[in-house]
């Protein structure tokens, strides 16, 4: 059994950066069949897709066109873990930040959930 | 941008059958888009459903299933129950980014 546990600041100010973290136990980061995802849910954008780390033989990274620009989604494999960070926020930004393992075209497993706020 | 397009409500009765579907802006769903099946209860964390188009995972209920129907993947529900209301949602892989769809509200009253 796959668990995710979620982790970080809930208020972030207009033009710094987000910054969220997502524990895994049950499998490890470096998984050859496993993606490590981040999804974002606002009522203004509905459920979104942001970006995923991998690792084939190397590490590999995918974002959506509509945050590619200022999105970096990373492996820490001393910590099994893996983390969002994502540029010069908006309050457009302000969501609640889900990370979710995919395996063999599977969405098995989400973490908590965190609400993030972009607010002066 | 590729869309995927739900039907934005749907209303059943207890003990009932619906289908929703899931539409491309790019063509026909075929299994190559691994298409899943989310769904979300009011203030609960997201949980898949359906893999690949029909594949359960071991806490889905019998009652669910989902297809390749005319172009469109497809979730059904037999046999519907009061706690299957909720947000339904898509998920479609595009070769490197996956795209949700916008979710089908299924009320059964």
């Amino acid at each position: 059994q796959v668990q995710l546990q979620q982790s970080g600041p809930g208020l972030v100010k207009p033009s710094q950066t987000l910054s969220l973290t997502c524990a895994i136990s049950g499998d490890s980061v470096s998984s050859n069949s496993a993606t490590w995802n981040w999804i974002r849910q606002s009522p203004s954008r509905g459920l979104e897709w942001l970006g995923r780390t991998h690792y084939r033989s190397k590490w590999y990274n995918d974002y959506a066109e509509s945050v590619k620009s200022r999105i970096i989604v990373k492996p820490d494999t001393s910590k099994n873990q893996f983390s969002l960070h994502l540029d010069s926020v908006t309050p457009e930004d302000t969501a609640m930040y889900y990370c979710a393992r995919e395996s063999t075209g599977a969405y098995s497993d989400w973490g908590q959930g965190a609400l993030v706020t972009v607010s002066s | 941008q590729t869309v995927v397009t739900q039907e934005p409500s749907l209303t059943v009765s207890p003990g009932g059958t619906v289908t929703l579907t899931c539409a491309s802006s790019t063509g026909a769903v075929t299994s190559g888009y691994y298409p899943n099946w989310i769904q979300q209860k009011p203030g609960q964390a997201p949980r898949a459903l359906i893999s690949n188009a029909s594949n359960k995972h071991s806490w889905t209920p019998a009652r669910f299933s989902g297809s390749l129907l005319g172009g469109k993947a497809a979730l059904t529900l037999s046999g519907v129950q009061p706690e299957d209301e909720a947000d339904y949602y898509c998920l479609v892989y595009y070769g490197g980014a996956w795209v949700f769809g916008g979710g089908t509200k299924l009320t059964v009253l």
